[in-house]
Formats: C-alpha cells, sequence, structure tokens
C-alpha cells in the first residue's frame, strides 16, 4: 500500500531564509505526488503537483518540489520564506487512476521574524 | 476562497447521536471527495462521488454513509457518534475526479463529539 512520511513535524525557519520540507513516499509505481498548505482555520489548498516529465515542478507561492525517483522523495522548496508562509505543510500520493490521496502526517512550519 | 462551501463550520454533540455534513462543491465540478482529519489518524480520505454515485471508497466506518445529490451537493452522515469522532471533516471537489484533477477543499466542519 502506498504511504508518504513527512519526517519532521515541526520546522522553524528565519524569515527570508530558504527552505526545504522533506516528503518521501512508497509506492510501487510512478506515483502522482502533491503539496498542500493548510492555514489556520482554512482548508487545505494546493501548492503544486508531480505527475510526469520535468522532475523540477513550480508551484504557487514560490515553491517548487523536485522529485527523486532514485530516493522516492518529493522534497519541497522556496528560496525565501515570508512570514505569511507560516502554516501546515502535507505531502501526498494519489495512487494511478484513482483520486484516494494518501496523506503524510504534516510539517508545521514555524517563521521567526 | 476555494469555492467550496461546507455547513456547518462547527458541530458539537453528543455520543450515540447521529449528524449530518452538508458539502456543495465548486460551481462545475461533478467529483466531492470527503476526509476525515484528527490527531491520532492524520488526514485520511473516506470517500468519493462523481456525478451522484460512489467511485472510490477509503478508511470510511460502517457507522459512516454519505451521498451525492442531483444537484451535485453531498451529505456525509455520522451516526452512533462516538468521542473518537471527533475531527475536522474536509470536503473536496474537483471538475471530473479524474486522477489527474486538483482538488480543491472546503474550509472544513470541526466535530465534538462529548
Amino acid at each position: 500500500a502506498q504511504s508518504v512520511t513527512q519526517p519532521d513535524i515541526h520546522i522553524t525557519v528565519s524569515e527570508g531564509a530558504s527552505l526545504e520540507l522533506r516528503c518521501n513516499y512508497s509506492y510501487g509505481a510512478t506515483p502522482y505526488l502533491f503539496w498542500y498548505v493548510q492555514s489556520p482555520g482554512q482548508g487545505l489548498q494546493l501548492l503544486l503537483k508531480y505527475f510526469s516529465g520535468d522532475t523540477l515542478v513550480q508551484g504557487i507561492k514560490g515553491f517548487e518540489a523536485e522529485f527523486k525517483r532514485s530516493q522516492s522523495s518529493f522534497n519541497l522548496r522556496k528560496p525565501s520564506v515570508h512570514w505569511s508562509d507560516a502554516a501546515e505543510y502535507f505531502c501526498a500520493v494519489g495512487p494511478t487512476g484513482f483520486q484516494k490521496l494518501v496523506f503524510g502526517t504534516g510539517t508545521r512550519l514555524l517563521v521567526s521574524p | 476562497d476555494s469555492g467550496v462551501t461546507q455547513t456547518p463550520k462547527h458541530l458539537i454533540t453528543a455520543t450515540g447521536q447521529r449528524v449530518t455534513l452538508r458539502c456543495s462543491p465548486r460551481s462545475g465540478d461533478l467529483s466531492v471527495y470527503w476526509y476525515q482529519q484528527s490527531l491520532d489518524q492524520g488526514l485520511q480520505f473516506l470517500i468519493q462521488y462523481y456525478n451522484g454515485e460512489e467511485r472510490a471508497k477509503g478508511n470510511i466506518l460502517e457507522r459512516f454513509s454519505a451521498q451525492q445529490f442531483p444537484d451535485l451537493h453531498s451529505e456525509l452522515n455520522l451516526s452512533s457518534l462516538e468521542l473518537g469522532d471527533s475531527a475536522l471533516y474536509f470536503c473536496a471537489s474537483s471538475s471530473s475526479g479524474d486522477h489527474t484533477d486538483t482538488q480543491y477543499f472546503g474550509p472544513g466542519t470541526r466535530l465534538t463529539v462529548l
């Protein structure tokens, strides 16, 4: 069965510093991979998704993610974090042909001044 | 604002009771999904409907049921509620239900079972 691991429960980054959130997946075939963000009291918003092709995916709000098959990873990056990026970030995998997203446990990002 | 609406925002009820959560998808979207977010289980897929028919099922308890109506809104019914059912329930919608579609999430309904 497919699964997603986000090893960092909390991460604190200074405003203006770079960010990398880790995501590892387990899935037998080529996965569909997603990053969502959840701000306090809000629903989830899609940041970016990977289906095939270029392994470096650009998303909204200046985020990008890189799919590395050899490492079963799909890490999320941002070169310069803003205070408004403080939120919880979820990595998800979707098996081909279905929409049953399997989510990781999330990483809470705190941004310090 | 994703365009997906959920009512009510908050729901407080007692064990053994039954509640109904409502979701209106984005205009034009045919597929609706339900997810449960709890502290111990995380974010879990419950069920998907496409144009009124059940398309995929996840970790949905037998005490829970859902349906999608002809106007495409959906309801999630939770019965014989237990303390452990306290969670945030999200609805999402997508245009066709295809795996390449983006799912747009509503703000959620927070259910508290006392």
